[in-house]
């Protein structure tokens, strides 16, 4: 019983292919994220869900598209993907988007050979 | 423009060393500081967190020292153990800025 969990754990892959991340959690929360965490371990904000609807959306190139078909789950597709694009990206949720205290997901190592 | 400042970068005690890692914020709006720990090949693990109001908060072996003047925390980690080795983040978040802002972390290791 993960509280956030995603799917897959280790994704490789050829540039230029597109991929999905699967998030989904069950502790009832209103809030979502998606996170890149770099190579140097640095981690970043890259979109907020609340209750399915975007409310953050940093610089982040448009290959990057979120998906929350319902408030449990959280998807992230990749267009074109490229080197740069390797990093392990972790999904989160919060009770509300005023409670940031976020629930992070064992993360997706993605490879973009 | 980093809005939370980590130092160090890497720290290195004993077993039974009390390490201590520090952040710097800019944005006065923050309320909300939590830390993180995070274990190779695993997501952050909220381990400890503290709003504006309090100087000081104690969980367990794990303290966080606030000083809103000079707009820092810092996390203490008593008598600490080899599993304690892990990279530890600070985070800020408040005002209109709801999302967690992350320092650049800290690799911690506890050496037998």
């Amino acid at each position: 019983d993960t509280a956030v969990s995603q799917t897959p754990k280790y994704l490789v892959t050829q540039m230029g292919n597109d991929k999905s991340i699967k998030c989904e959690q069950n502790l009832g929360h209103d809030t979502m994220y998606w996170y890149k965490q770099d190579s140097k371990k640095f981690l970043k904000i890259m979109f907020s869900y609340n209750n399915k609807e975007l409310i953050i959306n940093e610089t982040v190139p448009n290959r990057f598209s979120p998906k929350s078909p319902d408030k449990a789950h959280l998807n992230l597709h990749i267009n074109s993907l490229e080197l740069g694009d390797s990093a392990v990206y972790f999904c989160a949720s919060s009770p509300h988007p005023m409670n940031t205290e976020a629930f992070f997901g064992q993360g997706t190592r993605l490879t973009v050979v | 423009q980093q809005q939370v400042k980590q130092s160090p970068q890497s720290l290195i005690v004993q077993k039974g060393g009390i390490p201590i890692i520090n952040c710097a914020y800019e944005n006065t709006a923050f309320d909300y500081f939590p830390w993180y720990q995070q274990f190779p090949g695993k997501g952050p693990a909220l381990l400890i967190a503290i709003r504006p109001d309090v100087s000081e908060k104690k969980e367990g072996r794990f303290t966080i020292s606030f000083n809103k003047s000079a707009k820092q925390f810092s996390l203490h980690i008593m008598d600490s153990q080899p599993g304690d080795s892990a990279t530890y983040f600070c985070a800020a978040s408040g005002g209109s800025n709801y999302k967690l802002t992350f320092g650049k972390g800290t690799l911690l290791t506890v050496n037998p």
